[in-house]
């Protein structure tokens, strides 16, 4: 059962587009992160969000965690094809010692000059 | 620059071949994981350490598969007998368990003819 479902699998824009990437749960989750991962590298963490309706941005990146905590947005602001790479969200279930990262299957994203 | 290091980047095997990956978290990093990367499944959590003990290996076969945590610098990841669907890309990641921040590896690949 995958708790993270994100959309578009794919996307394919050009320079200076702007773009949403959805990941979404059923699961409620103590925090959320987005990694971005490029070819031939591990996921390199770019934000987490921990409180319901928080939005946070990094630079062109507007990141937003929903109400319930169970869903987040990705929003990027005039494409630039260094954007491009694999995007990951990760939720995050903690409880006494443990601490598990869940992630969903992640959005390609291309962007062509 | 502080980084999780893996070996071996790239492993071609036959079939029954014992394997045996190797990961060296950050240092004073309480917290490592396992996780495996296919297209079809995305990353999966095989397995996770807390100050060297295994707190979660659901994720992991257990009639081939085993991780261990010899001391605060090494651990590893071994199949045995390997089987060509265990081809993916493994990565090794550590953290702080209090803290929201993991930090991945770039992976060791491997291909299982």
């Amino acid at each position: 059962t995958q708790l993270l479902e994100q959309s578009p699998q794919f996307l394919s824009i050009q320079e200076g587009e702007n773009l949403t990437v959805y990941c979404n749960s059923s699961s409620v989750f103590s925090s959320l992160q987005w990694y971005r991962q490029e070819p031939g590298e591990g996921p390199v963490l770019l934000v987490t969000v921990v409180t319901g309706g928080e939005v946070k941005k990094l630079k062109r990146l507007t990141f937003q965690f929903g109400d319930a905590r169970k869903d987040s947005s990705l929003h990027i602001t005039a494409a630039q094809p260094g954007d491009t790479g694999l995007y990951l969200c990760a939720g995050a279930q903690s409880g006494g010692s443990n601490y598990k990262l869940t992630f969903g299957k992640g959005t390609l994203l291309t962007v062509n000059p | 620059d502080a980084r999780v290091t893996q070996t071996p980047r790239h492993k071609v095997t036959e079939m029954g071949q014992e394997v045996t990956m190797r990961c060296q978290p950050i240092l004073g990093h309480n917290t490592v994981f396992w996780y495996r990367q296919t297209m079809m499944q995305g990353l999966e959590l095989l397995a996770y350490f807390r100050n060297r003990a295994p707190l979660d290996d659901s994720g992991m076969p257990k009639d081939r598969f085993s991780a261990e945590m010899p001391d605060a610098t090494l651990a590893t990841l071994k199949i045995q007998p390997s089987e060509p669907r265990d081809s993916a890309v493994y990565f090794c990641a550590s953290g702080w368990l209090s803290g929201n921040t993991i930090y991945f590896g770039e992976g060791s690949w491997l291909t299982v003819v």
